[in-house]
């Protein structure tokens, strides 16, 4: 089946510096890639969709220059957390889409910022 | 707007106590309603998609089913390790999904 690799787990960094958060389809391509965040105990909340080649669609809320998301390949979407702050840290999800047909969206397993 | 919501939000089971979580929808134009399971500090893991009325799917002790305003998913005689938060999702536009805020189900030996 489809498999999301995302890396890594778990992050701490120092407020004011800048985090890359790496996403990969390992055996499909993905051609359309989603980023979500998620605070404990509530749902996901998706920050933005990224086609292959082209520019991010944020939504609303969710600022473009301080989560920079880029989607160079069919296989791989980077989120970047630019400037961390503390009120950044929280659960980061990315889920990828192939371009199979069907409704299929598979998930990685998420990466745990914390922001000190 | 598209809007899911799940109920109940919070569920403790015994041991073998059979159970339903119900996720309504006001989705237009619904083209496939999924289920995903979530444990703690981990992505959602793909479980069922729904799509249209009177579908039915089943994997292990769980069932989902689908009207035209809701799904069910039916756990049966629960065990231990199916404790998670399970969620609903549906399509909003632009392949996006919406999710509903979940049912976290503990499931007590």
């Amino acid at each position: 089946g489809a498999v999301v690799s995302q890396h890594p787990s778990w992050v701490i960094c120092k407020s004011g510096t800048s985090v890359k958060i790496e996403c990969r389809s390992l055996d499909f391509q993905a051609t359309t890639m989603f980023w979500y965040r998620q605070f404990p105990k509530q749902s996901l909340m998706l920050m933005a969709t990224s086609n292959e080649g082209s520019k991010a669609t944020y939504e609303q809320g969710v600022e473009k220059d301080k989560f920079l998301i880029n989607h160079a390949s069919l296989t791989l979407s980077t989120l970047t957390v630019t400037s961390a702050h503390p009120e950044d840290s929280s659960f980061y999800i990315c889920s990828a889409r192939g371009d199979g047909g069907g409704y299929g969206y598979t998930f990685g397993s998420g990466t745990r910022l914390t922001v000190v | 707007e598209d809007q899911v919501t799940q109920s109940p939000e919070a569920l403790r089971l015994q041991e073998g106590e059979s159970s339903s979580l119900n996720c309504s929808y006001t989705v237009s134009g619904l083209r496939g309603l999924f289920w995903y399971r979530q444990d703690p500090g981990k992505g959602p893991e793909f479980l069922f998609t729904l799509y249209s009325a009177g579908e039915e799917k089943e994997k292990e002790r769980l069932k989902a089913t689908l009207t035209k305003k809701e799904s069910f998913l039916h756990i049966t005689a629960p065990k231990p390790e199916d404790s998670a938060t399970y969620l609903c999702a549906g399509p909003a536009g632009n392949n996006r999904l919406a999710f509903g805020k979940g049912n976290q189900v503990v499931v007590i030996p």
